[in-house]
């Protein structure tokens, strides 16, 4: 059974200060990985997907990277800003051709001034 | 040209009632999915419609019932509502193993 979790559960830090956020996964046998953004009361953004095949994503001040035999992925988010406040959450596919994500509990950032 | 959108953002009503949430795709995916998020913010998937057919049903109750009347739609049905049904409620689309992309959520308070 698949199972994905989120270390830490909240991280506070100032402004400018690199961070990672970290997902595991008990499965390694995944089609891909996505993280996505939450802010309060609103729905999730997807932020990055990163392919089996890949070892790593980035868009703008974000990396993420995939280690399928040791079941990780981490969020790399260089220069944190006020506005990336938020809950971030890793989902995997559990397989087969249904598309269905199992999501970890996700971690709340607080980026302070 | 909003890609996933659902009404309504926001539902009130009492138990044993029946309800609808809609959801329309404009991005050509082949896959829609209904995830319920509880009050301690912990996403689940509970169902998956993919050209028109349902390819996921997890363990919801049946009062739960998920309709496509086309491949850019897939409403949720929830018949006799219960307390516990309160959540919100994400509609999300896709190609098939390719980046979901989720809806503003409907917040469903039932009392």
């Amino acid at each position: 059974k698949q199972e994905v979790t989120q270390i830490p559960a909240a991280l506070s830090v100032p402004e400018g200060e690199n961070l990672v956020l970290n997902c595991s996964f008990t499965d390694s046998a995944i089609y891909n990985l996505q993280w996505f953004r939450q802010d309060p009361g609103k729905g999730l953004t997807s932020l990055l997907l990163i392919q089996s095949s890949q070892r790593e994503q980035t868009s703008g001040r974000l990396n993420a990277s995939l280690d399928k035999s040791s079941g990780r992925s981490t969020l790399y988010i260089a220069a944190s800003q006020p506005g990336d406040s938020a809950t971030y959450l890793c989902a995997v596919p559990l397989g087969g051709n249904t598309g269905k994500l199992i999501f970890g509990q996700g971690t709340t950032l607080q980026v302070k001034p | 040209d909003t890609a996933v959108s659902q009404t309504p953002k926001y539902l009130v009503t009492q138990m044993g009632n029946d309800k609808s949430i809609k959801c329309e795709q404009n991005l050509g995916h082949d896959t829609m999915y209904w995830y319920k998020q509880d009050s301690k913010k912990f996403l689940k998937i509970m169902f998956s419609y993919n050209n028109k057919e349902l390819i996921i049903n997890e363990t919801v109750p049946n009062r739960f019932s998920p309709k496509s009347p086309d491949k850019a739609h897939l409403n949720l049905h929830i018949n006799s509502l219960e307390l516990g049904d309160s959540a919100v409620y994400f509609c999300a689309s896709s190609h098939t193993h390719y980046e979901q992309y989720f809806g503003p959520g409907t917040r469903l308070t039932v009392t």
